[in-house]
């Protein structure tokens, strides 16, 4: 089975700019999350996509945004880029229902650089 | 709010020595789950183990082992026999886990280093 898949691997962009990033679930996950990890801030929640919809928020500003399409696929973007989101940006999905649905399984990652 | 703290931020070991990784966490919730993850240079996350909040059993597998214990809010991570191969970035995690809307967000530890010496 594939594991999750995230595209690009690295982005280069200048500040001002916008990104944007994708994510493919493993094969019955319809739950995506996305993480910004810094090593500053380390490891942080951004939201959760489930079934079109986003279901849970962290504490970011609004230049980060995310959809998800009926294929599970999520992409988040990321309007008028600061030098601070420079960050490895994650993806993770699960199972909605069943003893793992609280398993969050993570894909490479994109690495995002911001000049 | 929820919290992780990994006190740990390096810890450097010769291969065979066995080593602990501690993590201590705060939750007001009821049922929780709590994770370790592993994050080699690739930088993939890779997912060890879950355990649920109202299961405390200990678990091993392999050369790993976990020690969950409540009343003192630890999920301690064991590593025997060590091996280069496990030299990474371990992270534990906290699930927030809205067992009504069913949303879910993980609170990450800043993570342990550890190095594995041949």
């Amino acid at each position: 089975k594939a594991g999750v898949t995230q595209t690009p691997r690295y982005l280069i962009k200048t500040r001002g700019q916008q990104v944007t990033l994708s994510c493919s679930p493993i094969s019955g996950h319809r739950s995506v999350s996305w993480y910004q990890q810094t090593p500053g801030q380390g490891l942080q929640f951004l939201f959760e996509y489930f079934s079109e919809t986003q279901r849970n928020k962290g504490n970011f500003p609004g230049r980060f945004s995310g959809r998800q399409f009926s294929n599970s696929r999520s992409e988040m973007n990321v309007s008028t880029l600061e030098l601070g989101d420079s960050a490895l940006y994650l993806c993770a999905s699960s199972f909605e229902q069943g003893a793992r649905s609280h398993e969050q399984f993570f894909g490479p990652g994109t690495r995002l650089t911001v000049l | 709010a929820q919290k992780v703290t990994q006190a740990q931020t390096e810890i450097s070991v010769v291969e065979k020595e066995d080593v602990t990784l501690d993590c201590v966490y705060e939750t007001r919730d009821t049922t929780y789950y709590l994770f370790w993850y592993k994050q080699p240079p690739s930088g993939e996350l890779v997912f060890l183990i879950r355990r649920n909040s109202f299961d405390e059993q200990n678990e091993i597998s392999g050369r790993y082992s976990w020690n969950f214990q409540k009343s003192t809010s630890s999920f301690n991570f064991t590593i025997t026999a060590s091996q280069v191969v496990d030299s990474a970035v371990y992270f534990c995690a906290l699930s927030d886990a809205d067992m009504d809307t069913g949303r879910r967000a993980l609170t990450f530890g800043s993570g342990t280093r550890l190095q594995v010496q041949p």
